[in-house]
């Protein structure tokens, strides 16, 4: 079974600060997705990434950086300078094949909450 | 083009009444799932749904039933509701394979039961 861990539960740091947030997976599949979501204070979920198993190239999106390394089987994302409005709560997930074909569970990690104060 | 559309957004059941989620999308995607999060915990997967007619059982589908009579409508029933199942509930859609794999996710429908 696939497993997804957020160790960080609550993370605070002052605007401007750089901070990463960790996500360690396991699967036992050779394919696999893994994506990272926010979770404002609104509750609805905004996609930031999807990252393939077989495409290790990292990424940089703006202010957010993300670093997949598969051979720790981790993918921390990075927020540089951060926001007051990147408080939130963040979400790492593995995509999982459940039956033939492409449908595919999302297990997710329990969050990071994370408070940006100015 | 709405995405992934979910009603209601609340509700409030008293323990014992049944109620159904629709989850409606417009996308034309084959795959549906019904997912629920409670507080502190990331989403788990309640059923989900590979096309039309078809669904099965994810993680926690105790208490819940699916349907899927049109390609683009995915139910999910509550028959007998209990305070265990306060939760929000998001329902989802994935298309593509490869590299453009992904997911829509609706905005949630936020259930309390008293």
């Amino acid at each position: 079974a696939q497993k997804v861990t957020q160790a960080q539960t609550e993370i605070s740091v002052v605007e401007k600060e750089d901070v990463t947030l960790d996500c360690v997976y396991e699967t036992r599949d050779t394919t696999y997705y893994l994506f990272w979501y926010k979770q404002p204070p609104s509750g609805e979920l905004v996609f930031l990434i999807r990252r393939n198993s077989f495409d290790e190239q990292n990424e940089i999106s703006g202010r957010y950086s993300w670093n997949f390394q598969k051979s720790t089987s981790s993918f921390n994302f990075t927020i540089t300078a951060s926001q007051v409005v990147d408080s939130a709560v963040y979400f790492c997930a593995l995509s999982e094949a459940i039956s033939s074909g492409s449908a595919r569970q999302l297990t997710f990690g329990s969050g990071t909450q994370l408070t940006v104060l100015p | 083009n709405a995405g992934v559309t979910q009603t209601p957004k609340f509700r409030v059941l008293k323990t014992g009444q049944s109620m159904t989620l629709l989850c409606a999308q417009d996308m034309n995607h084959e795959y549906m799932y019904w997912y629920r999060q409670d507080p502190g915990m990331g989403l788990r997967l309640i059923h989900y749904s590979v096309g039309e007619g078809t669904t099965a059982k994810g993680e926690v589908p105790d208490g819940y039933n699916v349907s899927r009579l049109k390609k683009q409508n995915f139910l999910l029933g509550l028959e007998s509701a209990a305070p265990s199942q306060t939760s929000v509930y998001f329902c989802a859609s994935s298309y593509g394979r490869g590299r453009t794999y992904g997911y829509t996710f609706g905005s949630g429908t936020r259930l309390t039961v008293v």
